[in-house]
């Protein structure tokens, strides 16, 4: 089966500048995952959505990230204006429901660098 | 929310078994026990996940003693292939429930 697609690969932004990252899960997975994995750190989970509506956004910096799952299965994820802190591996990720006992499948990942 | 705790790094040789322990002391009733495997530039891919006990597959095996407060995973006979970075993942039902620590660098020397 296909995995988890994400576009670009890499992004390089100045700061104050706008930026758009693309998902596209595995069909049927009805759970998606946006993770900022900064260097020498592990994956910190922004947002979980359950097919369209939002699980947990307690770590998405609301002022300036934003996310959004239509019909249920693409998801972009847009920060606005950046900052020099942002820099990091963008990972999106599904699972086939939620992750207390499905597997999540992640995609390559957006290194994204703001200078 | 479970915080999980675990080596830095590890160094192995080609061959032997590695077993890398991770501390959550806060688990709750519900949660589950995950292990990832990290190669660079590359996400997350699942080895194996538990509830108590042992869970064991094709690759690994997962020992959860009866507090569950602590998990170790098992991998034997490693590989030069199997130098990545290993993350402990403890998750619940419910927002706010996943958290990857820094994870265990394992360095599998020939």
């Amino acid at each position: 089966e296909a995995g988890v697609a994400q576009s670009p690969r890499y992004k390089i932004i100045e700061k104050r500048q706008s930026v758009a990252f693309w998902c596209n899960p595995i069909s049927g997975h009805a759970t998606l995952y946006w993770y900022q994995q900064i260097l020498g750190q592990g994956p910190k989970l922004l947002i979980q959505f359950q097919n369209n509506g939002v699980v947990d956004d307690s770590q998405l910096p609301k002022d300036r990230f934003s996310a959004e799952r239509l019909k249920g299965v693409d998801s972009t994820l847009k920060i606005q204006p950046a900052k020099l802190e942002d820099s990091a591996v963008y990972l999106c990720a599904s699972s086939l429901w939620d992750a207390l006992e499905y597997e999540q499948y992640f995609g390559p990942g957006t290194r994204l660098t703001v200078t | 929310l479970a915080k999980t705790t675990q080596p830095i790094s590890m160094d192995s040789y080609e061959g032997q078994e590695v077993n890398i322990t991770c501390s959550h002391n806060n688990i709750a009733t519900n949660d589950y026990i995950t292990w990832y495997q990290q190669f660079p530039s590359q996400g997350p891919r699942f080895i194996i996940q538990g509830y108590k006990t042992k869970v064991t597959n094709e690759v690994a095996s997962l020992f959860i003693p009866a507090d569950r407060k602590s998990s170790t995973l098992s991998l034997p006979r490693v590989s030069l292939s199997d130098t990545a970075v290993y993350y402990c993942l403890v998750s619940g039902p419910g927002a706010n429930n996943l958290f990857f620590g820094t994870g265990t660098r394992l360095t599998v020397i020939p």
